[in-house]
């Protein structure tokens, strides 16, 4: 298995508090990305990076802010949390965007309850 | 209009069957197709790469027609641990575009 870690694993918070997720990657991988998973809307790009301190927004942007200060570690943060951002929170990486080497490998995941 | 999408079923198969999944993807400009695989409050593992020239993973089959703009998962000979939701994944570019994913049930 690809060595990705997401924490927290879990995050209950309320609405209005900045939380931030970690993702942190032992593969050396140049790109990170941020998904968010809902039902009936699959899995969501939120931003992207593909390179340190290289960063794109995906089609869920907004009320989301990302950072990638070194190579392993992509920082995701809701600056004031709505309810709406309840969901699962998903951090991917590739070696590439396109080629041989463009698979995405997934960490396990972080439910975020905004209450 | 999504970039992907995919029947969500459900299918409920017997063990032994064979089922099949399909998928659509509306940019003629996709460049790699993949399939993966989901289970339930688990992230998502890649099951295989899809080929123009179609590729097999001993049960596992899956077809590329980029005429038609979709793509194709055959699953033989169907076991209880096949159970999971299927989600098809197309590539353009920096982005990987996702269906919403089909669940399948195998049952004995």
């Amino acid at each position: 298995d690809a060595g990705i870690t997401q924490s927290p694993r879990h995050k209950v918070t309320e609405t209005g508090t900045p939380v931030t997720l970690r993702c942190h990657q032992t593969e050396n991988h140049r790109y990170m990305y941020w998904y968010r998973q809902d039902p009936g809307h699959g899995l969501r790009l939120i931003h992207y990076s593909y390179g340190v301190k290289d960063t794109d927004k995906g089609e869920v942007s907004d009320g989301y802010s990302v950072s990638r200060s070194k190579t392993e570690d992509f920082l995701l943060t809701l600056e004031s949390a709505t309810s709406s951002q309840t969901s699962v929170y998903f951090c991917a990486i590739s070696a590439s965007s396109r080629g041989a080497n463009e698979k995405l490998f997934f960490g396990s995941g972080t439910q975020l309850s905004v209450l | 209009r999504k970039e992907v999408e995919q029947d969500p079923g459900p299918f409920n198969v017997p063990e032994g069957a064979t089922v099949a999944f399909n998928c659509t993807y509306s940019n003629s400009a996709s460049q790699s197709f993949f399939w993966y695989r989901q289970d339930c409050r688990k992230e998502p593992k890649l099951l295989m790469s899809v080929y123009s020239s179609g590729n097999e993973d001993g049960r596992f089959t899956a077809q590329l027609n980029r005429a038609s703009q979709y793509i194709s998962l055959l699953i033989r000979d169907s076991k209880l641990s096949d159970s999971a939701t299927y989600l098809c994944v197309v590539n353009e570019g920096n982005q990987f575009y996702f269906g919403t994913g089909t669940s399948l049930t195998v049952i004995p």
